[in-house]
């Protein structure tokens, strides 16, 4: 069974600091990963895309891989009220279809 | 807009009723999917298309009833169901059915609120 683990949170942050979401995947075999977000009662939307290991900035979101650990994480700098929102973690590239976490639900108090 | 349209958005229905809904993707996609997300839940698969083949269907309920008319097209039709259906139903679609890379990763429409009495 292909995985994808989050802590469900909430994950609570003042304006202005940094958010760090994690997550694992199961499947080694997994290439590629994703970070939607999701606000509530909305559709997830895409925002992050990495497949390498290190780093990958796109204005205030950093992704990071490590395929060795199988672990991903979305960094948020300079965290913003309008930033909460549950945050799905989704690994492709095996033979199946995208397999999602169950999201990790970020507050940021203003 | 992702190019993954949904209709309808609202949907109030008895148990006895029976209804459809319809997704329409514009990207050109081979893969589309039906995921029900529940109240403070997690997405989950429902049905799976490549090609207009079925290829998953994750043990659903057959009160849920998927067609995929041709790769644009996919309708989850509904009758008999129960008020745990209710939930945010959406539609996904992707380049291919194995994902590598962002161009082939899955684009969700607006999703449809359902409501069952």
């Amino acid at each position: 069974q292909k995985e994808v683990e989050q802590n469900s949170g909430p994950l609570s942050v003042p304006e202005g600091a940094i958010a760090s979401l994690n997550c694992t995947y199961s499947d080694r075999g997994s290439q590629s990963f994703f970070w939607y977000r999701q606000y509530s009662g909305k559709s997830p939307e895409l925002i992050m895309f990495i497949y390498s290991n290190g780093d990958k900035e796109d204005g205030r979101f950093t992704a990071q891989l490590n395929k060795a650990s199988q672990y991903v994480s979305l960094l948020i700098r300079d965290s913003q009220p309008s930033d909460s929102a549950t945050y799905l973690c989704a690994a492709g590239g095996g033979n199946t279809p995208l397999v999602f976490g169950k999201g990790t639900r970020l507050s940021v108090i203003a | 807009e992702t190019g993954v349209t949904q209709t309808p958005r609202h949907l109030v229905m008895g148990m006895t009723n029976k209804k459809s809904l319809k997704c329409e993707q514009h990207l050109g996609h081979n893969a589309m999917y039906w995921y029900k997300q529940s109240a403070k839940k997690p997405l989950e698969l429902m049905f799976v298309y490549n090609f207009k083949e079925q290829t998953e269907n994750n043990s659903v309920p057959s009160r849920f009833s998927p067609e995929c008319p041709n790769s644009s097209h996919l309708f989850l039709h509904l009758h008999t169901l129960q008020p745990e259906d209710s939930a945010l139903y959406l539609c996904a679609s992707s380049q291919d059915l194995v994902v590598r890379d962002l161009q082939e990763t899955q684009y969700f429409g607006p999703g449809t609120r359902l409501l069952v009495l």
